[in-house]
């Protein structure tokens, strides 16, 4: 079954100190995994999905199939990237997305 | 304006009613989708639909029905089986076939009086 798990709640962390928001996965499938976001009074958008690998915002995550994880990484953490993250779930050819409980990041000046 | 739209932003229920939630999207996107925001649950899927005409349950469907009878157009109804359904409520689309980028609506938050 398809299960993702973001095990913190919460993330505290000071400006310019780096971030990682940690995402697990259980997929049997060859998976597809996104990162969203949901900043203050905004809608849900996506920050980025790992077939891309890309860099947003300063942000990259890295797909670990041994480890099953694709954790959310940034090296200088900006106040205005205080926000809630989700990781997302996809199967290859399927349209069913699956979130975590998310993480809420809070930078601190 | 491209996107998707939700509506009512605030919603009431009473008890044994059954209420409907309307999401209309534009970006004539095939899929659309049902989200059940609770805290510290993440969004759990309710009802997805790939094409129109045809949906299928998500984990948490019951309590819950939809229709697709157009395109543009996603309905969800709340009815009085939903024993609990005090939420937050997203509607999302994507373009097509696989694992696509979600578009999100604002969402609707669903109160019991």
């Amino acid at each position: 079954a398809q299960r993702v798990t973001q095990p913190e709640k919460l993330l505290s962390v000071f400006k310019g100190a780096p971030v990682e928001l940690k995402c697990n996965y259980s997929y049997s499938g060859s998976p597809e995994l996104f990162w969203y976001v949901q900043y203050s009074r905004q809608r849900l958008q996506l920050l980025l999905r790992h077939i891309s690998r890309e860099s947003i915002k300063g942000f990259t995550a890295d797909l670990n199939k041994g480890e099953t994880s694709f954790h959310l990484k940034k090296p200088f953490a900006q106040e205005e990237d205080s926000a809630m993250y989700y990781c997302a779930l996809s199967g290859t050819g399927g349209f069913k997305t699956i979130f975590g409980a998310g993480t809420r990041l809070f930078v601190k000046a | 304006d491209g996107g998707i739209t939700q509506s009512p932003k605030y919603l009431f229920r009473k008890e044994g009613q059954n209420v409907t939630l309307s999401c209309e999207q534009n970006l004539n996107h095939d899929a659309m989708y049902w989200y059940r925001q609770d805290p510290g649950q993440g969004l759990r899927l309710i009802y997805y639909s790939q094409i129109v005409n045809d949906f299928q349950k998500g984990d948490i469907a019951e309590g819950y029905s939809v229709s697709r009878e157009k395109k543009e157009s996603f309905p969800l109804t709340v009815t009085s089986a939903q024993k609990n359904p005090t939420a937050f409520y997203l509607c999302a689309s994507s373009k097509g076939t696989g694992a696509e980028k979600l578009f999100f609506g604002s969402g609707t938050q669903l109160s019991v009086l």
